[in-house]
């Protein structure tokens, strides 16, 4: 079957931190990753994405490799901000025709403090 | 801007009631799905549908029901609400090819009491 396990939460860093949110997957054939970013009162915005094995997806700042040697899709980024405390949510989506569901883990919610 | 939009954003309402949410979205995708969001849970699907004739059941539909008016129109409906349907729900559109990412509204606070 198909399923991600995140780091759990909630990760409190102090601005301008580094940040590694954990994200590894179970999933049949070769899936689509994404991380989604939740702020509060919002909805889920995706913040990156990789369709294949060593795609790495990239924006704002955060970037998440594609590893299937590990099944790993690690979020990181290199000096966080106050903005960017918020509920990061792992997802794969199976790459087979008719796919009809996106795979999310629990989330991590991550507070940064001034 | 292309957008998913739902109605109401908050609902309180009691238990025994019928409740309908809505969502509408100009993004001219053909796939519509709505998923519940609970505190630990992450976001678990009830329904999703890839174009106005073809509706298919989520991992929780049981007490929830969806129509799909048309193609940019999917509505959930609780046909008689009971308390453990409270959560955050979410409606999200995707195109039928591609790397099958979702776009998601903003969301319905539904509190039952």
């Amino acid at each position: 079957g198909n399923s991600v396990t995140q780091m759990e939460g909630p990760v409190t860093l102090s601005e301008e931190a580094f940040l590694t949110i954990n994200c590894t997957y179970t999933a049949t054939g070769y899936p689509s990753l994404f991380w989604y970013v939740q702020y509060p009162g919002e909805g889920l915005q995706l913040l990156l994405k990789a369709t294949k094995a060593d795609d790495k997806g990239s924006n704002k700042g955060f970037e998440a490799t594609y590893r299937k040697e590990t099944t790993s899709f690690h979020l990181e980024k290199g000096s966080v901000q106050v903005s960017d405390s918020a509920v990061y949510f792992c997802a794969l989506s199976p790459l087979i025709q008719g796919a009809q569901k996106l795979v999310f883990g629990q989330g991590t919610r991550l507070t940064i403090n001034p | 801007d292309a957008d998913v939009t739902q109605t109401p954003r908050n609902r309180i309402t009691k238990t025994g009631k019928r409740i309908m949410l809505e969502c509408s979205q100009t993004k001219g995708h053909d796939r519509m799905y709505w998923y519940r969001q609970d505190p630990g849970l992450g976001l678990r699907l009830i329904y999703y549908s890839f174009d106005v004739k073809d509706i298919n059941k989520g991992e929780i539909s049981d007490g929830y029901s969806v129509s799909r008016q048309a193609q940019a129109k999917f509505s959930l409906s609780l046909e008689s609400a009971i308390p453990n349907q409270t959560a955050l729900y979410f409606c999200a559109t995707s195109r039928a090819q591609g790397a099958y990412e979702q776009f998601f509204g903003p969301g319905t606070r539904l509190t039952v009491l």
